[in-house]
């Protein structure tokens, strides 16, 4: 079975800062892919960014990065320039090559101070 | 576009009633899933609908059952409710064409009280 790992329950960031968030797996597939939403207090599910497992470049949106390790089964989330509007739940999650159930890590509180 | 719809949004039960959810996809979109979202648990997969047929299942008990319409529509059922199913219920969508990284996008919710 799949796991997925949040080790940070909560972070802090000043406006305009820069935060990583961290997020391991466990799995033996080796296809699959891995995603970050966020989840604002209005509680809608949002996707910020995603990867593939066979992919090595990791992938980028706007301010919105991964560091993506296979070896280690590591997919950290790094956030430039980081804005109030990314106050947020940040749940990173798997799901295997085929099928569409996403195993979720249990979130991090990521708050954005003016 | 308009973005995956969930009805209602907000639902009050009694215990040993019966709830039914509704979600429909983006269009075009053929695979709806069901999470369950609550406090203790996190978010917890239920199943994914495809074709009308049942794909993938989660570990939960047989009073939560769901089903997909021809337009890919999909309800949710939970029969004989109990405190615990309390929640936060969301439902996604996604293409789920063959060898694409499919992803899935989430409707609003439905935030069900069990009194």
């Amino acid at each position: 079975a799949q796991t997925v790992t949040q080790s940070q329950p909560e972070m802090s960031v000043q406006e305009a800062e820069t935060v990583t968030l961290s997020c391991t797996y466990d799995t033996s597939e080796n296809n699959y892919y891995l995603f970050w939403y966020k989840q604002p207090p209005s509680r809608q599910m949002i996707l910020v960014i995603r990867q593939e497992a066979y992919k090595q470049q990791n992938a980028t949106e706007n301010r919105f990065s991964v560091n993506f390790q296979k070896a280690a089964k590591s997919f950290s989330l790094k956030i430039s320039d980081s804005q109030l509007g990314d106050t947020a739940m940040y749940f990173c999650a798997f799901r295997v090559e085929y099928g569409n159930k996403l195993v979720f890590g249990a979130g991090t509180i990521l708050r954005v101070k003016s | 576009k308009a973005g995956v719809t969930q009805t209602p949004r907000y639902l009050i039960k009694t215990r040993g009633q019966q709830v039914t959810l509704s979600c429909s996809p983006i269009s075009g979109h053929r695979s709806v899933s069901w999470y369950q979202q609550t406090p203790g648990q996190g978010l917890q997969f239920l199943f994914e609908y495809f074709s009308e047929t049942q794909r993938n299942k989660g570990n939960f008990p047989g009073r939560f059952s769901g089903r997909q319409f021809s337009n890919s529509r999909s309800e949710m059922n939970v029969s004989t409710l109990e405190l615990g199913d309390s929640a936060l219920y969301l439902c996604a969508s996604s293409l789920a064409l063959a060898d694409t990284l499919d992803t899935q996008y989430f409707g609003p919710g439905t935030r069900l009280t069990v009194l």
